[in-house]
Parts: structure tokens; C-alpha cells; sequence
């Protein structure tokens, strides 16, 4: 099966700038996550979405950030207007579902650099 | 909340030897453990993970993990080594019962030197 789609692979940015990163999850995998990797970090949970619902958005910077599942498929995660310290790795994750026991599967990641 | 320690940010080793990655967690709850590997420019790749049962578990590509629940440990092992191994290894936990929410560690990179 194809595996979780992730794009753009890199982007480059001026700070303030608004960017955008798409995200396919594995067919059939009702449940989708965006990670924040920081460099020399583990990810860290931004938002987590059941279907088209987000369930789990503490983590999320609600003044610049957010995020959008339509149709509980493909999401967008944006960033409006882009900072310094927002350089980081942005990774998305899909699972079935139904606990914390189900493999989440990730993609490629988008990094991005703001200058 | 649970927390991830892992010992070492860094692990040279050199080509066919035994490694061990340390993961340490804390929680006030029952978790599952899970060990991911990172390869450069990639996402993060299970390598094997802990639900019940037995304490040893046996992952891809010749790794095993041993959970004690005692010390609170996960760590990761391998006999014997290959360049390929060299990634960044992550020990992630998550509650048992509650949200699917991982709790990463800040990875441990395994260099392999021939």
C-alpha cells in the first residue's frame, strides 16, 4: 500500500510570509496527526485528527497556526505569518486508529526554513 | 503526563558489534513503548513495539527491546551491527486506555563505523 504522502518535500520562506504543507494519509486510516520536529528533537504532537475532527489541538500555536481535514481525508497544515523559530521538520502521521496501540505510520516530512 | 529519557544523544560503534540504545519513561499510568528509527531525510519507521505479554519483543531488522517495568526502561539491542543501522533512533511511549497521543525522547543518533 502507498505510504503517507507528504508535500512539499523542502520549503524556503522570508519570515512573515504565510506557508502551507499538504498531507496524504494511508488509505483507509481514519486517524491523522502533524508533528513538529525541531532539530536534535523528537516530534512533538501539534494536532490530531479523528476522521474530520481535531480531537487533540493543545499543542498548536492557534495565533499563526492551523489546520484543516476536509472530507476527514487529505489535511493542510498552515502558518500564517511565518517566524524564525518556525525552521523545524513539519512531519504528518496516520493510523487506524482505536488506541494508543496502532502504529502511527509517517511520512517524509516538509522541512522548512524561514529566513 | 509521561516523559522520555534517552541516555545517549549520541552512540558511535564500530561494524559487527552488540549496541544498546537506553530509553527510560516516566508515567503515572500504564503505557506502550515503542522504539522508531529515523533514516536521513526519511520519517520515522517502527522498529518494534510493546503492547503486553512477553517483556522481550523482536523488531525489524535484528533488533529486540526488553521492557522493565521495575526501572522503568525500554531499552533497544542488537548483537551485531551494519553500516545501514546508522540513523536516529527514537523511544516514544504512549498511555494505555487514554488518547493515541506519543511522547517521543529526544532520539539517540547510532553511528556505525566500519
Amino acid at each position: 500500500e502507498a505510504g503517507v504522502v507528504q508535500s512539499p518535500r523542502y520549503k524556503i520562506i522570508e519570515k512573515k510570509q504565510p506557508v502551507a504543507f499538504w498531507c496524504n494519509p494511508i488509505s483507509g486510516h481514519n486517524t491523522l496527526y502533524w508533528y513538529l520536529q525541531n532539530l536534535g528533537q523528537g516530534p512533538e504532537l501539534l494536532i490530531r485528527y479523528e476522521n474530520e475532527e481535531a480531537v487533540d489541538d493543545s499543542q498548536l500555536p492557534k495565533d499563526r497556526f492551523s489546520a484543516e481535514r476536509l472530507k476527514g481525508v487529505d489535511s493542510t497544515l498552515k502558518i500564517q505569518p511565518a517566524e524564525l523559530g518556525d525552521s523545524a521538520v513539519y512531519l504528518c502521521a496516520s493510523s487506524r486508529g482505536g488506541g494508543g496501540a496502532h502504529e502511527q505510520f509517517f511520512g517524509p516530512g516538509t522541512r522548512l526554513t524561514v529566513l | 503526563a509521561q516523559s522520555v529519557t534517552q541516555l545517549d544523544s549520541q552512540v558511535p560503534v564500530f561494524e559487527e558489534a552488540p549496541v544498546e540504545l537506553r530509553c527510560n519513561y516516566s508515567s503515572s499510568v500504564s503505557v506502550y513503548l515503542f522504539w522508531y528509527v529515523q533514516y536521513p531525510n526519511q520519517g520515522l519507521q517502527l522498529l518494534l513495539k510493546y503492547l503486553s505479554g512477553s517483556t522481550l519483543v523482536k523488531g525489524i531488522n535484528g533488533f529486540e527491546a526488553e521492557f522493565n517495568k521495575s526501572q522503568t526502561s525500554f531499552h533497544l539491542r542488537k548483537p551485531s551491527v551494519h553500516i545501514s543501522d546508522t540513523a536516529e533512533y527514537f523511544c516514544a511511549v504512549s498511555p494505555q486506555g487514554g488518547s493515541e497521543k506519543l511522547v517521543f525522547g529526544k532520539g539517540t543518533k547510532l553511528t556505525v563505523n566500519p
